[in-house]
């Protein structure tokens, strides 16, 4: 079955530029969107269509697409930003949709 | 306002059978996708389904096609998720979540979820 992978961590200092990447095989031809969990809470929708941000949404908070890579950016990372991260396309048929691995940002 | 309400922990045996639900309001239940979401303990997100409650199309996973029932009462907006014979590695968080209006708009309102413990 389609999976999306993530890397499992990253850290990073207040201020500083966070990227998390999701590898695809569909990611070409299929969108992008991330969500953020925080612990004991319901994810949220923090980019949708590869690089739109939702309503309410911090406007460091950015993402990007190049081949079968997707990126998710926090410029000027704060601690509340501290959080499991996924990514979530779907399948190049569009049958079905499939989350990322997940990643644990850490603020230093 | 656009809310989600699931209903409460399950504590059930294994072989058990389970429903449990996801009542919308604030918005027109019949015309957006309704999907499910497991998240087992300490692991994360996995998709499950989603049903359309206008019509109740209904897409699985490939991973949950033949485990889980996904349906949906539009009289009463509510969606389903049910279990003929629970496992206790069902034990896990299930979310529902609102797709957005447009199939590109993702996951855009959640569920607080339902924590189903199955152990003998």
């Amino acid at each position: 079955s389609y999976e999306l992978t993530q890397p499992p961590s990253v850290s990073v200092s207040p201020g500083q530029t966070a990227r998390i990447t999701c590898s695809g095989d569909a990611l070409p031809k299929q969108y992008a969107y991330w969500y953020q969990q925080k612990p004991g809470q319901a994810p949220v929708l923090v980019i949708y269509k590869d690089s739109e941000r939702p309503s309410g949404i911090p406007e460091r908070f950015s993402g990007s697409s190049s081949g079968t890579t997707v990126t998710l950016t926090i410029s000027g990372v704060q601690a509340e930003d501290e959080a499991d991260y996924y990514c979530q396309s779907a399948d190049s048929s569009d049958t079905y949709y499939v989350f990322g691995t997940g990643t644990k940002v850490t603020v230093l | 306002e656009v809310q989600l309400v699931q209903s409460g922990a399950e504590v059930k045996k294994p072989g058990e059978s389970l429903k449990i639900s996801c009542k919308g309001s604030g918005y027109s239940f019949t015309t957006y996708w309704i999907g499910w979401v497991r998240q087992m303990p300490g692991k994360g997100l996995e998709w499950m389904g989603i049903i359309y409650p206008g019509d109740s199309d209904t897409r699985y996973s490939p991973s949950f096609q033949g485990q889980v029932t996904i349906s949906a009462d539009k009289s009463i907006s509510t969606a389903y998720l049910q279990w003929s014979s629970l496992k206790a590695s069902d034990t896990a968080m299930y979310y529902c979540a609102r797709r957005g209006y447009r199939a590109n708009d993702g996951l855009d309102y959640w569920g607080q979820g339902t924590l189903v413990t199955v152990s003998s």
